[in-house]
């Protein structure tokens, strides 16, 4: 059974500080990285997709993969109040191709 | 552009009754399904998908169905509700694992 484990938190930041979250995968051949973000009673948004190993910026979101240590990490600069919500890692099932979601890490970040 | 939609947006049913929920995607051909559910404070359980008109595959027995009558039709289903049904239910789709799937708003059920 493949997995992917992210710590539940809550993460709590104070506005304006690097918020990151980190999530561990088990399928060494997964080869797609995904970020999603979820506000309390909304349906998971994709904010961030990752191929490669290294860093990827998107505005204020760095998505990082390390392959060989099977991490993935989201960090969130100058984070906002209205970055409070839960963040879902997930991952390509290279042998079914279907995503496997991590539980969430809920994050809280206080003005 | 691509939308999902998914309704109803919130569901109260009795135990023992039948559930059908609907999701439609417009804006592209064959895209690949899916039906996830999320329980209260869980992550998200992956139920059904299907990769084509008819074809459907389970990843989870329990009390549910899905169909797939239309390219772009995804029925889910129950002939008895049962209360640990209850949840937050999504339905979802992309064109490749590549590119990640996007979500429908959501039913909330809850089976009292």
């Amino acid at each position: 059974q493949k997995e992917v484990e992210q710590n539940s938190g809550p993460l709590s930041v104070p506005e304006g500080a690097i918020a990151s979250l980190n999530c561990t995968y088990s399928d060494r051949v997964s080869q797609s990285f995904f970020w999603y973000r979820q506000y309390s009673g909304k349906s998971p948004e994709l904010i961030m997709s990752i191929y490669s190993n290294g860093d990827k910026e998107d505005g204020r979101f760095t998505a990082q993969l390390n392959k060989a240590s099977q991490y993935v990490s989201l960090l969130i600069r100058d984070s906002q109040p209205s970055d409070s919500a839960t963040y879902l890692c997930a991952v390509n099932e290279a042998a079914g191709g279907k995503l496997i979601f991590g539980q969430g890490t809920e994050l809280s970040v206080k003005p | 552009s691509q939308t999902i939609h998914q309704w109803p947006a919130t569901l109260v049913q009795p135990v023992g009754s039948p559930l059908s929920l609907e999701c439609t995607v417009e804006g592209t051909s064959n895209p690949n399904l899916y039906w996830y559910r999320q329980a209260a404070g869980r992550g998200l359980q992956l139920l059904f998908y299907s990769v084509g008109i008819g074809q459907i595959s389970s990843e989870v027995p329990q009390n549910l169905s899905a169909s797939r009558p239309q390219d772009r039709q995804f029925i889910l289903s129950s002939k008895k509700l049962l209360l640990s049904d209850s949840g937050f239910y999504l339905c979802a789709w992309s064109v490749s694992e590549v590119t990640g799937y996007t979500f429908g708003s959501g039913t909330r059920l809850t089976v009292v």
